[in-house]
Order: structure tokens, then sequence, then C-alpha cells
């Protein structure tokens, strides 16, 4: 079984400012890592994903993510953030070795871009 | 191409009364997920199709939650009756058959709101 954390719930930050929202998982099987974003009344949307290879990954929209192993962490980053990153953004583990294996999500971060 | 499409987009309705939400994947997308998301807590797993078979129903909450998918195209999940506590966002999901830990695509979402 995994479980993924999302420690902050909400996290405001100034327009062009960095930004991290950090996301750890647990589990006993090796997993795929994902972000996505839900923006104000839309469908979740694909950020970035880890499958294997470089553990730093980028993803649309300047985002990106690096995956640590050792600290079962998977941190979203972005060096500036603009008004329109304000969303919803939820971070995601599936088993690697169970085909089309549904998504175990984290509770979300809601990121707020102030002006 | 088209989106994943959810209908209806909110849906309020008593204690007592049956709802079938409704899910049209991404054409030619085998695998098919429902989704919900309770009162802002994590997204949770409720049942997986591959073309018109349960996959896996391993987190459909009770009996009174039926999902069917006839012909493998669109799925349909009823709540009969439902309760309280059936509120949320359900989301509905769909990916490729053969792309292992690839990604799925949601659609926007029902709220369903039951008073």
């Amino acid at each position: 079984a995994q479980s993924v954390t999302q420690l902050d719930s909400q996290v405001p930050v100034f327009e062009e400012a960095p930004v991290e929202l950090r996301c750890n998982y647990s589990s006993s099987v090796s997993v795929y890592l994902f972000w996505y974003v839900q923006y104000p009344n839309q469908g979740l949307q694909l950020l970035l994903k880890y499958l294997s290879g470089s553990t730093l990954v980028k993803g649309i929209n300047g985002f990106e993510a690096e995956f640590n192993k050792s600290q079962t962490s998977f941190h979203l980053r972005k060096p500036s953030v603009h008004i329109s990153d304000t969303a919803e953004y939820f971070c995601a583990v599936s088993d690697r070795d169970n085909y089309g294996q549904n998504f175990v999500f984290g509770p979300g971060t809601r990121l707020s871009v102030l002006p | 191409e088209a989106g994943v499409t959810q209908f209806p987009s909110h849906s309020v309705i008593e204690k007592g009364q049956t709802v079938t939400l409704r899910c049209d994947p991404i054409s030619g997308h085998d695998n098919l997920y429902w989704y919900r998301r309770v009162m802002g807590k994590e997204i949770k797993f409720l049942l997986h199709f591959v073309k018109e078979s349960k996959q896996d129903e391993s987190g459909m909450p009770n009996n009174r939650f039926l999902a069917e998918r006839t012909g493998g195209t669109y799925s349909t999940l009823k709540v009969q009756p439902a309760e309280l506590e059936d509120s949320g966002v359900y989301f509905c999901a769909s990916s490729h058959g053969h792309d292992r830990g690839g990604e799925q695509y949601f659609g926007p979402g029902t709220r369903l709101t039951v008073t």
C-alpha cells in the first residue's frame, strides 16, 4: 500500500517569488510519481511525472520536481510564480509493477499567488 | 482531441434519492477510473475498468454504489440511495491501455451535494 503526504495545505506567496510544494510518500513497492494541478472549475492536469532516469524532472509552466529516493520525497518547485499559478496541486503515486494501477493522491496544497 | 467529459457538472439531491453520474473517456482509452474527493480531503480511488471489465473495485465504499461501462465506452456511476456522506466531487479519468506509468487524463468532475 502507498500513502502520500503534503504537509502544507495552503501556501501563500507573492508574485515572482520562488515556491516549493512538499510531497513525501510511503510505499512498500517501487512507484511512479506525479504532480497534478487543478485550476478553479477545471479538471486535474498533469504537471510532470517521474518514471525513471534523471531525478530532476521538468514539467509544464516552468515547474520542476526532484525525486529523492532516500528521503522518499518529490517536492515541486518554481523559481518565479505568476498570478495564474494560483491553483490546487496534488502529488500522486502509482505502483510501478502493477500495470494500469490507480493513483494514490496526497490531500493537496492550495497555492495562492498574491500581487 | 476531446478530453474526458463528465455529466452533470453539479447535482443536488435529497438523501434517499438516486443519482447517476456519467463519464465519457478519451476515445480509444481502455482504462477508465473513478475517484472521489470528499470535503476537501484527498482524492480517493473508487474503481478501475479495463474496457468493459471491472479490474479493481476495492475503493467502492459500499453496495449503494454501482458502476458500469457498457461496451467499453462511457461509464456510469449510480448512487442509490444517496446519503449525506456521499457529497463530494467525483472525478473520472482515462488512460491508454499500453502506457505503463502513463498519464491519466481527468475530467472536470461532478460536484454532488446530498441534502
